[in-house]
């Protein structure tokens, strides 16, 4: 298996919603991201988990909370999202964090919030 | 703080003709390269990567690049584009300034007319 799996694909949320993104893979990698693409715009980091722990948090406000339950999983919790915050979700994984490693990403959630 | 820049924000091509996209990077130590495709609505697949050796990078459906370290370059080309290579690309790095994080450009838009 050589694939990032996201689900949903899609999703519709009011701003009241509690949602969460779901994220897996099983490669072993050690490492997994959550970037945040605007449209027509570059892929933004959002956060790092290596080895289950949160490594990086790029200043990204509380209505987006991650969760890794295990090496295989990485969730992306939503709650109280405006409507700015509508944009694909990408994750991806790597072999693990540092500079050597190339990326895996998934297909992306495309979250809309009305 | 790295940077990546691509100059080309839109390219039109006629099929058959060769293209050159340009990426270049701010970070003067080691980096690794990356080439990204983002066909419409679709996720980001990997073209090519260059880690070390040969500064020549062949990818796939045909696509190639050359890392000039002198000229802090990652340029790609393909001799001669399809119409099924229109879609979005990306130039990405990391490298130990971004913390081994992928850092992208803003992307070209490649429009490839029949």
């Amino acid at each position: 298996d050589t694939e990032v799996t996201q689900t949903p694909k899609h999703l519709v949320m009011g701003m009241t919603n509690k949602k969460s993104l779901k994220c897996e893979q099983h490669m072993g990698h050690r490492a997994m991201y959550w970037y945040k693409q605007k449209a027509k715009k570059p892929p933004e980091l959002m956060f790092v988990y290596s080895y289950e722990k949160l490594s990086i948090n790029e200043s990204v406000p509380s209505r987006f909370s991650p969760e890794c339950p295990n090496s295989s999983l990485l969730n992306l919790h939503l709650h109280a999202l405006q409507p700015e915050d509508s944009a694909l979700y990408l994750c991806a994984s790597s072999q693990d964090w540092g500079q050597d490693y190339g990326y895996t990403f998934g297909s992306g959630t495309r979250l809309t919030v009305v | 703080a790295q940077s990546v820049s691509q100059h080309n924000h839109h390219v039109i091509l006629s099929e058959a003709a060769s293209l050159e996209l340009g990426c270049n990077y701010s970070y003067g130590g080691t980096v690794n390269l990356f080439w990204y495709v983002q066909y419409p609505g679709q996720h980001l697949q990997l073209l090519l990567k260059y880690f070390s050796g040969d500064p020549l990078v062949k990818g796939i459906k045909g696509f190639e690049a050359e890392f000039i370290k002198s000229k802090f370059s990652f340029n790609l080309r393909k001799p001669s584009v399809q119409w099924s290579d229109t879609a979005e690309y990306f130039c990405a790095v990391n490298s130990r300034g971004s913390q081994g994080n992928l850092i992208f450009g803003k992307g070209t838009k490649l429009s490839v007319k029949p």
